[in-house]
């Protein structure tokens, strides 16, 4: 069965520090993976999309940046975090189609 | 731009009652999906729709898709505290699939007993 991991699940981190979360998914070949944003007591903005190794769709311009150096692996980064970084963020993977999209577990930021 | 509205986005009843959330979408799309989150907790999928008429039920939680009216409604029989949790629809965007999903705000739902 397809699963997929998210770390960390906490970070703190400080203004104008670096940032790289990563995402995984296994027993799957490729699959199409998102990055999404969601703030405290909101909905969800979806951040970058990928549906291949190198192939970055990206959808809010911001200072984040996504990477796939590999099939199932996607990578969100930071040169230097802002306060207004600080959120929930989730990784996906879907087939597309009429395929489901499965969620990680999410790493929750806080900038400081 | 696909933009997708809940409502309600908050909603207090009682353990017993029925009560409905509905998603309205403003571009077509023939994909519609439903999730439940926990305080910070991650998205469970509960439902995915696909076709218009589609109706899916799984225990006091059924969801039904409409395209035409480009609407999905969530219902909740006899409400129990453990559906208490924040619920959010989202519709397919582009033709393909592959773009993701685009989510509304959510429905802070809150069961007292």
């Amino acid at each position: 069965s397809q699963t997929i991991h998210q770390w960390p699940a906490t970070l703190v981190q400080p203004v104008g520090s670096p940032l790289s979360l990563e995402c995984t998914v296994e027993g799957t070949s490729n699959p199409n993976l998102y990055w999404y944003r969601q703030a405290a007591g909101r909905g969800l903005q979806l951040l970058f999309y990928s549906v291949g190794i190198g192939q970055i769709s990206s959808e809010v311009p911001q200072n984040l940046s996504a990477s796939r150096p590999q099939d199932r692996q996607f990578i969100l980064s930071s040169k230097k975090l802002l306060l207004s970084d600080s959120s929930f963020y989730l990784c996906a993977w879907s087939f597309g189609g009429g395929s489901g999209y499965t969620f990680g577990s999410g790493t929750r930021l806080t900038v400081v | 731009e696909l933009k997708v509205e809940q409502n309600p986005l908050f909603l207090s009843m009682q353990e017993g009652k029925n009560y409905t959330i509905y998603c309205n979408y403003s571009t077509t799309s023939d994909r519609l999906y439903w999730y439940r989150q926990d305080p910070g907790k991650s998205l469970e999928s509960l439902f995915v729709l696909l076709s218009n008429g589609a109706v899916k039920q799984e225990g006091r939680l059924m969801a039904s898709l409409d395209t035409k009216a480009r609407l999905s409604t969530l219902h909740i029989t006899a409400a129990v505290h453990d559906l208490s949790a924040t619920y959010f629809c989202a519709v397919a965007r582009g033709g393909g699939g592959a773009d993701g999903l685009t989510f509304g705000k959510g429905t802070h739902l809150i069961i007292q007993p």
